[in-house]
């Protein structure tokens, strides 16, 4: 267990609907990743939060958005979905801002039909 | 440029050893990572090795990098079907964007 929980486990929704991932990062980590594997595209990173500031932007699309909370944890919205848009979201956490250390979750399956 | 490659697949059989490749771009690396897949998992840490380092040896893992050529290799001695997993490499890039960029991950299959 690495300690960082992920919400819902698995998800299906319909194309052009909206939905948002849920994470909570290990106890003390300071750092929230989301990344999203394909298998096409393999693990692609999408976004970094430090301490509720965004800290650095992968390839996120602009129908994604996240943030992080005051409690450290942080969500994914993904809106407009397509088909295309069916993945692995996998949130990690670290301690520091810069890291390579990280601790995944379990991941959200989203399926868009 | 920030560029990963692996293989996508290796087969070995229970108790031989497993040789993992990994290629990377970036000159600015300063860590390099191993992480393991389980099927239906999260990525896991395996190891690391700093880039100032040729060999970093944990129990039945051997890390090693050739800066120069910049590959990097995982070796897995006495290969247990527990080990069948996708393993990923990672180079940790310490230009401006301090991003952790994964390579596609190589599925490892030990065959009993």
């Amino acid at each position: 267990d690495s300690g960082v929980t992920q919400t819902p486990k698995h998800l299906i929704t319909a194309t052009g609907q909206r939905v948002t991932l849920r994470c909570s990062p290990r106890s003390g980590d300071l750092s929230v990743y989301w990344y999203q594997q394909s298998l096409d595209q393999g693990l692609q990173f999408l976004i970094q939060y430090y301490n509720g500031e965004e800290r650095a932007k992968g390839n996120i699309l602009e129908r994604f958005s996240a943030q992080q909370f005051p409690d450290l944890h942080s969500e994914l919205n993904l809106s407009s979905l397509e088909l295309g848009d069916s993945a692995l979201y996998f949130c990690a956490s670290s301690l520091y801002s810069q890291a390579g250390e990280l601790f995944f979750g379990e991941g959200s399956r989203l399926t868009v039909l | 440029g920030e560029d990963v490659e692996q293989s996508l697949f290796l087969s070995v059989r229970e108790g031989d050893s497993s040789v993992i490749n990994c290629t990377y771009t970036d000159s600015s690396s300063t860590y390099l990572y191993w992480y393991k897949q389980e099927p239906g998992a999260g990525l896991q840490l395996l190891t690391y090795i700093f880039s100032n380092m040729d060999m970093k040896q944990d129990q039945r893992l051997t890390v090693l990098l050739n800066k120069k050529d910049k590959h990097l290799s995982l070796r897995i001695a006495d290969t247990q079907t527990g080990d069948s997993a996708i393993y990923f490499c990672a180079e940790f890039l310490m230009d401006s964007s301090y991003k952790l960029i994964f390579g596609s991950g190589t599925r490892l299959l030990v065959r009993p």
